[in-house]
């Protein structure tokens, strides 16, 4: 699996961006970069994923790194509800084989926003 | 639309025991997966299972066990509880077993074992 580094904690102010690091220098790659956040007490839910280009959605935005060994997550106006643990996963690429359909998690980043 | 639903949200057992958590994926999902979160950490993968067979195990060992029914409703059964295994155990369901296919969480079940 590859493995990911990203900051432990992050602060934001209220209506401010947030860019989340992630570096995942051991990427293969096929593997896709998805990023999940896990909010107080609830299970993890998806926010975005990408495999080359950038990303965006109605929650966030993903640059990814033209060599692919780190990607942000971008929240381009972060509210109090976006307090979270945001986790950085790469994987389940077609040439991995063994781990279609798995979420390998690491410690992720807890985010702070502030009113 | 329904989410994914576990049950039971809070259970409380002694070393030794057994325990059986379960969960409902959404409607349509073939796949689900089980986790483990151990407090202050990220989910572990213990299992997948798509179309009622087993398609992946994670690094646990054998006192887990899981199934899927044909309704594609999953079990997960924990023997000889540790203190250890006190942790909130998490189902995922998928539309089918590719990875780049989104996991939707369940709320967890949140298990202490005394």
């Amino acid at each position: 699996d590859a493995k990911t580094t990203q900051p432990n904690s992050m602060e934001s102010n209220e209506e401010e961006p947030v860019h989340l690091p992630c570096n995942h220098s051991t990427i293969s790659g096929t593997d896709y970069i998805h990023w999940y956040r896990q909010l107080p007490s609830q299970g993890p839910e998806y926010v975005i994923h990408g495999l080359t280009s950038n990303v965006n959605n109605r929650m966030a935005s993903l640059a990814i790194a033209e060599d692919r060994k780190s990607s942000t997550l971008i929240l381009h106006r972060a509210t109090l509800r976006d307090a979270a643990v945001y986790y950085c996963i790469p994987g389940g690429g077609p040439d991995r084989g063994s781990t279609l359909g798995r979420l390998y998690f690491g410690r992720g980043t807890q985010l702070t926003v502030w009113p | 639309d329904a989410g994914v639903t576990q049950s039971p949200t809070h259970l409380i057992k002694t070393r030794g025991q057994h325990v059986t958590l379960r969960c409902s994926p959404i409607s349509g999902h073939k796949s689900v997966s089980w986790y483990q979160q151990v407090l202050g950490q990220g989910p572990q993968f213990i299992f997948q299972y798509y179309e009622k067979e087993e398609r992946g195990r994670g690094n646990f060992p054998d006192r887990f066990s899981a199934r899927q029914f044909p309704n594609y409703s999953s079990e997960l059964n924990v023997n000889a509880l540790l203190l250890g295994d006190s942790a909130l155990y998490l189902c995922a369901s998928s539309l089918d077993s590719w990875s780049q296919e989104t996991q939707y969480f369940g709320p967890g079940t949140r298990l202490l074992v005394l």
